[in-house]
């Protein structure tokens, strides 16, 4: 699983499998936001899921979140090569509205 | 459509030497901006906010600065580089609802190499 304080998680898998990233977070959140980043690229919105929903998905993707454990989670089922990237998690900030970011989990995906 | 612009693409910099990295939103008036610094395989580190023209907060110190002069654009700078430095600079956009946690539109990054 990844947060802030963790080093950053690594995954490698063969293209057609499923794969299931975990995130857990410290404090109190409204949301939990899942990023995708490419390499050399900016970070890019997957899933927004709310603490009154236990599940979200979207295309091959579906996200979970448990408030009583604080912990959230991506699955990606019949995973594509080009899903190779960085996958974070981000929960409320503390100020700004900005989200903050946990250390990312970095999937492999070989064809 | 809302775009967002970063510049330059990557820099290769002296240690002393002084940066300007710049961003530009189109689309898209009064946005909340950030700017991100990541560390190679690391996580998104927030250093500054803002959410008007003028007005920018630092999330942490780092012998940066950031200025916002116009609502649609903003800078990154520093007088004097540091190796510290290196890394990927990410700015970001977001709507600016008010809400705890908006989503964040990021740019392509700079790639700064410090020498």
């Amino acid at each position: 699983s990844q947060w802030g304080e963790e080093n950053l998680q690594a995954l490698s898998i063969q293209e057609g499998e499923d794969v299931t990233m975990n995130c857990s977070y410290k404090t109190y959140t409204t949301v939990v936001q899942w990023y995708r980043q490419k390499s050399g690229k900016g970070p890019a919105q997957l899933i927004l899921i709310r603490s009154n929903e236990r599940e979200k998905r979207s295309g091959r993707l579906r996200a979970t979140l448990d408030t009583s454990s604080q912990s959230s989670s991506l699955s990606i089922t019949g995973t594509l090569a080009t899903d190779t990237a960085v996958y974070f998690c981000a929960t409320d900030a503390h100020n700004n509205n900005a989200p903050r970011f946990g250390a990312g989990t970095k999937l492999s995906v070989k064809p | 459509a809302q775009t967002i612009h970063q510049w330059p693409v990557a820099e290769i910099k002296a240690v002393g030497s002084p940066l300007s990295l710049g961003c530009t939103i189109k689309g898209k008036s009064s946005p909340n901006l950030y700017w991100y610094w990541q560390a190679t395989g690391g996580t998104l580190q927030q250093l500054f906010y803002s959410i008007t023209v003028g007005q920018v907060e630092s999330v942490v110190q780092l012998n940066l600065s950031a200025s916002r002069p116009k609502d649609d654009q903003f800078i990154l700078s520093t007088e004097k580089l540091l190796l510290s430095h290196s890394g990927f600079y990410l700015c970001a956009w977001s709507p600016g609802l008010g809400t705890s946690a908006e989503t964040l539109y990021f740019g392509s990054g700079t790639r700064l190499t410090v020498l």
